[in-house]
């Protein structure tokens, strides 16, 4: 298995500021996965993000919103740009192992935009 | 298209009762089915998956769940409830075939009563 690390674990930000979450893996991996989870719902997927290459975003998710970075197979960062009250969720990093295993993820950054 | 459906928002249960955390899923190829359960302020955590093989599958924690392929289910099922147990539950799914992204369901809360 593997154990994932955020960073920070929560935040308060005031209306128009970024933020950039860390995720620290203690393992390599190939795919890591950017997840929003807002009050009392499930989780949606923002974007997979692979070693070397850009990251994919999913419909309703945009690039100059929340720029990702992969720099290595252990490392990966998120960020909420020109944040709004709206942006107000818990965002999870989260790796998959190998093939047919299941994600494994970070206990997540609890984010509040004043 | 996959999907997966909890249909549940809450379960009640009497401590030392069984309980079942309903789940059904709609996926074009074989299945990857997985649970996790989220206590709060954490992210979520595995607890069992079904891959192939023996429909009933064992986890952690003492759950257990039965992949029902005529039904599409893979209802959670614990025989005796905890306390402790009391937590959000997800079900979640993806394609075998090659690599798909996990979807997971809207989630369940469990409440187990003292």
């Amino acid at each position: 298995s593997a154990v994932i690390s955020q960073k920070p674990s929560r935040d308060i930000c005031q209306r128009g500021t970024s933020l950039t979450i860390q995720c620290q893996v203690d393992s390599q991996v190939t795919m890591m996965f950017w997840y929003r989870q807002q009050p009392g719902q499930s989780l949606t997927l923002i974007a997979t993000a692979n070693q070397g290459s850009e990251a994919t975003y999913e419909s309703g998710f945009v690039i100059d919103k929340f720029p990702i970075s992969r720099p290595n197979l252990t490392f990966s960062t998120l960020t909420v740009s020109n944040m709004s009250p709206e942006d107000s969720s818990i965002y999870l990093c989260s790796v998959t192992p190998g093939q047919g295993q299941p994600q494994h993820f970070g206990d997540g950054t609890r984010l509040s935009i004043l | 298209a996959q999907s997966v459906a909890q249909p549940e928002d809450q379960v009640n249960v009497a401590e030392g009762n069984p309980l079942t955390v309903k789940c059904t899923y709609s996926v074009s190829g074989n299945p990857y089915l997985f649970w996790y359960v989220q206590y709060p302020n954490r992210g979520l955590q595995f607890l069992l998956k079904y891959i192939t093989g023996d429909n009933l599958v064992k986890g952690s924690y003492g759950f257990e769940a039965e992949f029902n392929k005529s039904q599409t289910s893979f209802h959670l099922k614990k025989p005796s409830a905890l306390v402790s147990d009391s937590a959000l539950y997800f079900c979640a799914v993806r394609d075998a075939g090659g690599y798909q992204k996990v979807t997971f369901g809207t989630g369940t809360k469990l409440q187990v009563i003292p």
